[in-house]
């Protein structure tokens, strides 16, 4: 089964990027949708969007359109996710997941997850 | 956007079954899955395309999907099964990966 390892706890502040980074290890990468998810304090799951990194074409959710940018190095087995004019309520744990060759499928692996804090 | 609605919290006694809905229009025509979520941990899949259980999961742990509501069932409950149930489905209309709100599963 993969592991997916991620970079580590980030302060920011409003206005300012985060890139958190997950690698995978002890799996297959290439083929299967990537996933990052985020959880604010005391809340759900939100999905924020995925991207098969043998084709490189992320898939976002309306909410983070034109603010989150994920991308994948196959050469390290590694996605990353940017999210850019960090707000108050992006205040959040990140997560990455692996799903299946299809986004509908279910996700078998998480990260241990990032929390990233956005503060003045 | 599709919504998916879990009660907030389920409470049960040990040895009991934990019953768990999410309810969205026409779930029964996507495949749902079901995860559950200790404080400070990642969410761990239990049950994937409706009825299927990942390996390491006890065969207490069961699904179903029809009509307008998915369901998660505990049987025998454990202490241990304490945590937070999240369900998710995919809504290929919008390509959105959509997640309940989440119900906490208390073993009293």
């Amino acid at each position: 089964q993969v592991q997916l390892v991620q970079s580590g706890a980030e302060v920011k502040k409003p206005g300012s990027s985060v890139k958190v980074s997950c690698q995978a290890s002890g799996g297959i990468f290439s083929g299967y949708v990537l996933n990052w998810v985020r959880q604010a304090p005391g809340q759900g799951l939100e999905w924020m969007g995925g991207i098969i990194p043998m084709f490189g074409t992320a898939n976002y959710a309306q909410k983070f359109q034109g603010r989150v940018t994920i991308t994948a190095d196959e050469s390290t087995s590694t996605v990353y996710m940017d999210l850019t004019s960090l707000k108050s309520d992006d205040t959040a744990v990140y997560y990455c997941a692996r799903g299946g060759v299809d986004y509908a499928d279910e996700y078998d692996s998480w990260g241990q997850g990032t929390l990233v804090t956005v503060s003045s | 956007s599709y919504v998916l609605t879990q009660p907030p919290s389920v409470s049960v006694a040990p040895g009991q079954t934990a019953t768990i809905t999410c309810g969205g229009n026409n779930i029964g025509s996507k495949s749902a899955h079901w995860y559950h979520q200790k404080p400070g941990q990642a969410p761990v899949l239990v049950v994937y395309d409706d009825n299927k259980r990942p390996s390491g999961i006890p065969e207490r742990f069961s699904g179903s999907n029809s009509g307008n509501t998915a369901t998660l069932t505990i049987s025998r409950v454990e202490a241990g099964d304490e945590a937070e149930y999240y369900c998710q489905v995919w809504d290929r209309s919008d390509r959105h990966m959509i997640f309940g709100g989440g119900t906490t599963l208390t073993v009293l």
